[in-house]
């Protein structure tokens, strides 16, 4: 496998449940990171590990906690999420000090809740 | 306040009719203006990344361009395949980008 992988690629959950999202990146990155996209929005930055330590938290609400094991990866534990919740959430991965630091994003996981 | 604003929402275009999308950022202290492609179902991928004013990047169809105000990414007679979602986004910390909402581009054949 290549790149940034995300699982599952779909998920429908209710306001009570609890679920995880997980991301994986084969590029030997040291960054990175959680965004949410809404429909016609722009990207919104949840959170940022590098070298697994959190060092970016977006005013994120509770319901969403993140966890970084290792440097390959990254995962969003949900629950009690509520109906605006609901958008494509995208893991990324970067070179942390490359000077372009470009991200290189996962598919994205789209997320219903209701 | 830090923003990013991208013109036109969408644009439709023949196949072979050059064009430009526009990126316009207020910012402090820009350290990098990014864009990215974003097809249906997938994640942005990158295209290029400016730093200055004057600076410009070119890959195949696609020309981007920077002022001290604004970006413009330039398609010369795109195909059907360039058709994607279109993205700005400015660099304002380490790890912090701010993103514009994006420019869908379909191209008609």
């Amino acid at each position: 496998e290549t790149g940034v992988t995300q699982t599952p690629r779909h998920l429908v959950m209710g306001m009570t449940n609890k679920k995880s999202l997980k991301c994986e990146q084969h590029l030997g990155h040291n960054a990175m990171y959680w965004y949410k996209q809404s429909a016609k929005k722009p990207l919104e930055l949840m959170f940022v590990y590098n070298f697994k330590e959190q060092t970016e938290n977006n005013s994120v609400p509770s319901r969403f906690s993140p966890e970084c094991p290792n440097s390959s990866h990254l995962f969003l534990h949900l629950h009690t999420l509520q109906p605006e919740d609901s958008a494509l959430y995208l893991c990324a991965s970067s070179q942390a000090g490359d000077i372009n630091e470009k991200l290189f994003f996962g598919s994205g996981t789209q997320l219903s809740v209701l | 306040e830090d923003q990013v604003t991208q013109s036109p929402e969408a644009l439709r275009l023949q196949e072979g009719e050059s064009s430009s999308l526009n990126c316009s950022y207020t910012v402090s202290g820009l350290r990098g203006l990014f864009w990215y492609r974003q097809d249906p179902g997938k994640g942005p991928e990158f295209l290029f990344t400016l730093y200055s004013a004057g600076e410009e990047k070119e890959k195949e169809r696609l020309k981007a361009t920077l002022t001290k105000k604004e970006s413009f990414l330039h398609i010369t007679a795109p195909k059907p395949e360039d058709s994607a979602t279109y993205l700005c986004a400015v660099r304002i910390s380490n790890y912090q980008l701010i993103w514009g909402a994006g420019t869908k581009l379909i191209i008609k054949p």
